[in-house]
């Protein structure tokens, strides 16, 4: 079964850091496009950064320079290491498998998604 | 960067049928996927590519696309349809990779 699971979420106060980690099964996560996409409360869903399966990496404009996306091939994992966090980066976050070509894009699966709460 | 408008929310009757648009310049050259999210879950994909399902989901969702509008339609709407929509496609304007999300249309079938 295609899987993802996210962890790593908490409480962190603004200026601070966190790294979120996303677990995939059923398929290899550097054979894959991987993106991360986070959902404020209450509100809709933003895109923030993607790797390649070559390995380059781009950022939404909000979060680049703070935020990297990388992976463990070892571990089969994605992570997204946060820094110098601010209160609107305060949203569920999910990591997901991105597929891309000539005139399209989808993500699919999801994982279930980690909470980072940023305030003091 | 590109944005992709959607209304805010509609309503459908029980077995009837709803269409949900989504409007904007990155839709002249990607297709847009769909994704359905209920409370407290994370989105699923419904529809992606030019009107492909992926495995699960019911035949009574549609998409369609014209120009610079995509549109997910469900015939038959059943209860467990009740949820937020979102479309989403690459966007083509800037000179990096980047991807943008509709507003979400919340569908409530009575």
């Amino acid at each position: 079964e295609v899987q993802l699971v996210e962890s790593g979420g908490g409480l962190v106060q603004p200026g601070g850091s966190l790294r979120l980690s996303c677990a995939a099964s059923g398929f290899t996560v550097s054979s894959n496009y991987m993106s991360w996409v986070r959902q404020a409360p209450g509100k809709g869903l933003e895109w923030v950064s993607v790797i390649y399966s070559g390995g380059s990496t781009y950022y939404a404009d909000s979060v680049k320079g703070r935020f990297t996306i990388s992976r463990d091939n070892s571990k089969n994992t994605l992570y997204l290491q946060m820094n110098s966090l601010r209160a609107e980066d305060t949203a569920v976050y999910y990591c997901a498998r991105d597929f891309y070509g000539s005139g399209y894009s989808w993500f699919d699966p999801w994982g279930q998604g980690t909470l980072v709460t940023v305030s003091s | 960067s590109s944005e992709l408008t959607q209304d805010p929310a509609v309503s459908v009757a029980l077995g009837q049928t709803v269409r949900i648009t989504c409007q904007g310049d990155s839709l002249r050259s990607y297709y847009a996927s769909w994704y359905q999210q209920k409370p407290g879950q994370a989105p699923v994909l419904v529809i992606y590519g030019k009107n492909n399902r992926p495995s699960g989901i019911p035949d009574r969702f549609s998409g369609s696309s014209s120009g610079n509008t995509a549109s997910l339609t469900i015939t038959g709407a059943q209860a467990e349809d009740e949820a937020d929509y979102y479309c989403n496609s690459r966007d083509s304007s800037g000179n990096h990779p980047n991807y943008v999300f509709g507003t979400g249309t919340k569908v409530t079938v009575l």
